[in-house]
């Protein structure tokens, strides 16, 4: 399997603009999960999704961030409008719970979000 | 809230042996990872407890008492990849929320 899969990768951007971030988790795991990590917060959870249904948003700093999961194989994390303290990485994991699986969870490359 | 403390950085010797201690403070409790993180790349699964006690995966072990909202990862014959960050996390509940802390850091030198 291909792991977790995150595009971009990197991504600049100014103030004020919508940004974008793009996830695929590994095939057949039922539950996504978007963080965000920066030096001053740490690793800070955003939302989780199980079989695609958003369990948990309480993370999410505030209504200018949005999450879907349109389906098992994708999920997008969108801000609007962006602003500079948005700045971090933004990591996307997925694990299974399924029964007799394991319910670790794996990490994608995360992307690197710069708002200037 | 949820509290989870680690120190933040620790320094070893290659081929010595180093401790990373966790406390935590949570509302929920359902298990207690470890993840390594090299700068610049994404955190890595290490170990997971959920019942007191060791568990051993060659060079690194993790330990778990519920009672005492304690954690610790033993690291042994360390080498310089060893270098990166550790994170400990929470699973607060059945359902997989996780907090993690803020991470350690650590250096390994010659």
């Amino acid at each position: 399997d291909a792991g977790v899969i995150q595009s971009p990768r990197h991504e600049v951007t100014e103030m004020g603009q919508e940004v974008t971030l793009r996830c695929k988790p590994i095939s057949g795991h039922d539950y996504l999960f978007w963080y965000r990590q920066t030096m001053m917060r740490g690793l800070e959870l955003l939302i989780y999704f199980n079989n695609n249904v958003p369990i948990d948003d309480s993370g999410m700093p505030e209504d200018r961030f949005s999450a879907k999961m349109p389906n098992a194989s994708f999920s997008t994390l969108k801000i609007q409008p962006s602003e500079p303290r948005d700045s971090a990485v933004y990591f996307c994991a997925s694990s299974f719970l399924g029964s007799g699986g394991t319910d670790t969870q794996y990490f994608g490359p995360g992307t690197r979000l710069t708002v200037l | 809230g949820q509290n989870i403390d680690q120190p933040t950085e620790m320094t070893a010797t290659e081929g010595a042996i180093v401790q990373i201690n966790c406390t935590y403070q949570t509302s929920g409790f359902n298990g207690l990872f470890w993840y390594q993180q090299h700068a610049g790349e994404a955190p890595t699964f290490l170990s997971y407890n959920v019942l007191d006690g060791l568990e051993e995966k060659g060079r690194f072990s993790s330990f778990l008492s519920r009672s005492k909202g304690y954690s610790y990862l033993l690291l042994k014959e360390l080498q310089m990849k060893d270098s990166a960050s550790y994170l400990c996390a929470v699973r607060l509940y059945n359902n997989n929320d996780m907090r993690f802390g803020a991470g350690t850091r650590l250096t390994v030198k010659p």
